[in-house]
């Protein structure tokens, strides 16, 4: 399943809000999960089960979708939120992961 | 604390061999589906294997099957990656994780738990 982001980088201000979008060429029914990624360090699960924030997470970040049209949105975006962000489908073998976005400080 | 620390990386020829070790501290190893994901340098994710928790069922991305073999021993808290027949597009950092499995139930592959990672480069 190939998985697609959009757009590949974005150009915001902190306080904004931000939508980052994922594709599946397939369903993947709710299999999804958001991560975020900063330079040097581990992917980090903000989502999972499409909508369900992982222990710790803020409550700024929400995920929504199914089937195959998923988004992420960080409401007021913080500094510590400019990274790149990845989708990942858990639906089907071979697990697929989408390029990344990244979420970058105007 | 619930940890996964890698070790085994290196700088290893085009054709060599390699293992990748993982080991798990604060977590009930046993019953998690294990995974590696790599990420080339300057790349994105890429999902590599899995090994569900009682070790009999794997699964390898297409790029490394018949190459890597992923197995797991509960009693030592621990998941390894053989890798054999390696090749310069194998050169990534190696992560382990963990995929979810919450107290209502829900056990899904979405990997709330990452080693630091371990660097693998594969060059003559």
């Amino acid at each position: 399943i190939l998985m697609t982001q959009s757009p590949a980088t974005l150009s915001l201000s902190p306080g904004e809000s931000v939508t980052l979008s994922c594709s599946a060429s397939q369903t993947v029914t709710k299999n999804f999960a958001w991560y975020q990624q900063k330079p040097g360090q581990a992917p980090r699960l903000l989502i999972y089960a499409a909508s369900t924030r992982a222990t710790g997470v803020p409550a700024r970040f929400s995920g929504s979708g199914s089937g195959t049209e998923f988004t992420l949105t960080i409401s007021s975006l913080q500094s510590e939120d400019f990274a790149v962000y990845y989708c990942q489908q858990y639906d089907n073998w071979p697990r697929t992961f989408g390029q990344g976005t990244k979420l970058e400080i105007k | 604390e619930v940890q996964l620390v890698e070790s085994g990386g290196g700088l290893v020829k085009p054709g060599g061999s390699l293992r990748l070790s993982c080991e798990a501290s604060g977590l009930a190893f046993n019953i998690y589906t294990m995974n590696w994901v790599r990420q080339a340098p300057g790349k994105g994710l890429e999902w590599v294997s899995s090994i569900i928790s009682g070790g009999i069922y794997t699964y390898y991305a297409d790029s490394v099957k018949g190459r890597f073999t992923i197995s797991r021993d509960n009693a030592k808290n621990s998941l390894y990656l053989q890798m054999h027949s390696l090749r310069a597009e194998d050169t990534a950092v190696y992560y382990c994780s963990r995929g979810v499995y919450t107290n209502n139930g829900y056990k899904g592959d979405a990997y709330d738990v990452w080693g630091q990672g371990t660097l693998v480069t594969v060059s003559s």
